[in-house]
């Protein structure tokens, strides 16, 4: 079955510092994948993908993401934290059974929280 | 924001009256989807149309129904709503030619 993980419901971390959000993935072939960013009481926003190419991902606001086909992830990353990037993050694959539907499967979700 | 509108932003209905949600788009995009977002569950994918009057089941169909008569205009029906459809819905368009979708603000809806 076709699955997105992510193991952590919360990640903390102090502005300034690295941050870390991870996501693991089920896949059959190639996978398509997507880190969306929820900020409250809003829509979701795309950040980057990963398609093809380069493992690492640049995206919006500084983030990027690190494609590894051995371990099956595609974790979320920044340099330096900042306060206004606590939200809701969300990892997403495309469901590959479905030819171009563009249907998504997404992981539950990890609130980061960047404290002062 | 992608031109996506989604209307009511909130609703509170009480169970077994029918309740219709509504996305708008002005992309002109080819693929609509609507997902429900619960916590601990991410989001789910209702129904998904991929043109006019073309639509198909998502992962978590049942007790929904869709139409797309227009390619801006998404419906999603909730014939005879129930409390476990209380939840908050996301519109989202994609174009054919594009890997990522957009998504709209939400409806939250709650069913009492």
């Amino acid at each position: 079955a076709q699955s997105v993980a992510q193991p952590e419901d919360q990640v903390n971390v102090a502005e300034g510092n690295p941050l870390t959000v991870k996501c693991t993935y089920s896949v059959s072939g190639n996978p398509y994948l997507f880190w969306y960013v929820q900020y409250p009481n809003r829509g979701l926003q795309f950040l980057l993908k990963y398609i093809t190419g380069d493992n690492l991902v640049k995206g919006s606001y500084g983030f990027e993401a690190e494609f590894n086909k051995s371990q099956t992830s595609f974790h979320l990353k920044k340099p330096s934290a900042l306060v206004s990037d606590s939200a809701l993050y969300f990892c997403a694959v495309r469901d590959m059974r479905s030819g171009n539907t563009g249907k998504l499967i997404f992981g539950q979700g990890t609130t980061l929280q960047v404290k002062p | 924001d992608a031109g996506i509108t989604q209307s009511p932003r909130h609703k509170v209905t009480e169970t077994g009256t029918p309740v219709t949600l509504r996305c708008h788009q002005t992309e002109n995009h080819r693929y609509m989807y609507w997902y429900r977002q619960d916590p601990g569950h991410g989001l789910r994918l209702i129904h998904y149309s991929y043109g006019v009057k073309d639509t198909d089941k998502g992962e978590v169909s049942d007790g929904y129904s869709v139409s797309r008569s227009k390619t801006e205009d998404f419906l999603l029906t909730l014939e005879s709503a129930t409390s476990s459809q209380t939840s908050v819905y996301f519109c989202a368009i994609r174009s054919g030619e594009a890997t990522e979708a957009f998504f709209g603000q939400g409806t939250r809806l709650t069913v009492v």
